[in-house]
């Protein structure tokens, strides 16, 4: 089973700031990582597909990048709607389909 | 409009079984899988089962095989996650997710799991 650690656990930024949350896989899992974000009592919605692929409707200021064991989410200038819990997810030689531990993003 | 709506919450007894069900439309049921995935407070989302929605194939968290069943109605766009032999620990939010990278996901299932 491939273990998902990210980093930090937690985050303080303010709104315009620059986010990087880091994501780093137990062995290789190609670029087959998804970046999810979840606000309290919702359902996670997918940010990033296969590494670096924006899913519809996301804004621009998300990105992801990497590729074999170490993967990246950065938000470019934080709006308010962003401070979340971001989940990091890979779906290479499953199952099991893994996640991460999830990083709090929080308002500084 | 592509949206996934489950069932409501539920309230059971240890050892009884939650059936849930996960109703698609906006999209073509059969041309996408269906994941099912729990949270349990506090915790991190914990990948449960996936189904072809075509042909029905399905595969299993080794951690609940034996105790999960996941099938689907394609006629009604529907597919169901089955959960037996209910322990205080299956208490969680259960979703349904569509496609291998979970693109559109349901509202969520409350599971509640007491004597």
């Amino acid at each position: 089973e491939v273990v998902l650690t990210q980093s930090p656990a937690t985050l303080s930024l303010s709104p315009g700031e620059r986010a990087t949350l880091s994501c780093r896989a137990s062995q290789s899992v190609s670029t087959y990582v998804a970046w999810y974000q979840q606000k309290p009592g919702q359902s996670p919605r997918l940010l990033i597909f296969d590494a670096s692929n924006r899913a519809t409707g996301i804004p621009a200021r998300f990105s992801g990048s990497g590729s074999g064991t170490d993967f990246t989410l950065t938000i470019s200038s934080l709006e308010p709607e962003d401070f979340a819990v971001y989940y990091c997810q890979q779906r290479t030689n499953w199952p099991p389909i893994t996640f991460g531990q999830g990083t709090r993003l929080d308002i500084k | 409009q592509v949206q996934l709506v489950q069932s409501g919450a539920e309230v059971k007894m240890p050892g009884a079984s939650v059936k849930i069900s996960c109703k698609a439309s906006g999209y073509t049921f059969t041309s996408t899988s269906i994941h099912w995935v729990r949270q349990a407070p506090g915790q991190r989302l914990e990948w449960m089962a996936w189904i072809n929605t075509g042909n029905g194939d399905t595969r299993y968290s080794q951690n609940l095989q034996g105790r999960l069943t996941v099938t689907r109605d394609k006629y009604a766009r529907i597919a169901y996650m089955e959960l037996s032999n209910l322990r205080s620990d299956d208490g969680a939010v259960y979703y349904c997710a569509r496609q291998d990278f979970f693109d559109i996901w349901g509202q969520g299932t409350v599971v509640t799991v007491s004597s």
